[in-house]
């Protein structure tokens, strides 16, 4: 157990809907990434938060938000969701603001239909 | 953009074996190589590299960085059934402003170890 949790662990939608994934990091940890994993394109990063500030923006799409609340819980926003949307999201947390070791959670699948 | 090439994509090979998975990469600005190894769900963190020729070893694993060939290897001795997983590389760049940004991940190595 890496003492990040992620909610929900499964999630099922229909096109154009939208969704929230939510992450509580490790307790200590400041920073909190999200990353999208499909079979085609592997893990790729889309967004970093430190201690509630945007730190690092990756491959997310326009259609995606996250913020990082006062709790240093973090939401990930998905929306006007398409089929290739489909996929697992993972959010992962470290003590600093710099990646190095991170400590994922188990993720949450997200499937479109 | 940042680029990391695994290889093989699939490898199956038979309890005690010596294995070793290849990363390759591009990347502006190093700052380091990590190693992942992804069993059902979460990555769990094996080893992160940032000086080139030093071998980080734990247990019958071990890695290492060549960064004038911006290459690493992980090897796995005298493999055992639970070795199996997908092995994942990436790589780690300094940003403009001096801290470090998000993970490239390569596709991964699946590594299955037969009895």
């Amino acid at each position: 157990d890496s003492g990040v949790t992620q909610t929900p662990k499964h999630l099922i939608t229909a096109t154009g809907q939208r969704v929230t994934l939510r992450c509580s990091p490790r307790s200590g940890d400041l920073s909190v990434y999200w990353y999208q994993q499909s079979l085609d394109q592997g893990l790729q990063f889309l967004i970093q938060y430190y201690n509630g500030e945007e730190r690092a923006k990756g491959n997310i799409l326009e259609r995606f938000s996250a913020q990082q609340f006062p709790d240093l819980h973090s939401e990930l926003n998905l929306s006007s969701l398409e089929l290739g949307d489909s996929a697992l999201y993972f959010c992962a947390s470290s003590q600093g603001a710099g990646t190095g070791e991170l400590f994922f959670g188990e993720g949450s699948r997200l499937t479109v239909l | 953009e940042d680029k990391v090439v695994q290889s093989p994509l699939s490898l199956v090979v038979h309890e005690g074996d010596t294995v070793t998975l290849n990363c390759s990469y591009e990347v502006t600005n190093f700052r380091s190589l990590l190693w992942y190894k992804q069993e059902k769900k979460a990555p769990t963190f094996l080893f992160m590299l940032t000086s080139s020729g030093i071998e980080k070893k734990s247990g019958r694993l071990s890695s290492i960085l060549d960064k004038k060939e911006l290459f690493s290897i992980l090897n796995i001795t005298a493999t055992q059934t639970g070795d199996s997983a997908v092995y994942l590389c990436a790589v780690e760049p300094w940003t403009a402003g001096g801290g470090a940004d998000g993970l490239t991940f390569g596709k991964g190595t699946h590594l299955i170890i037969q009895p």
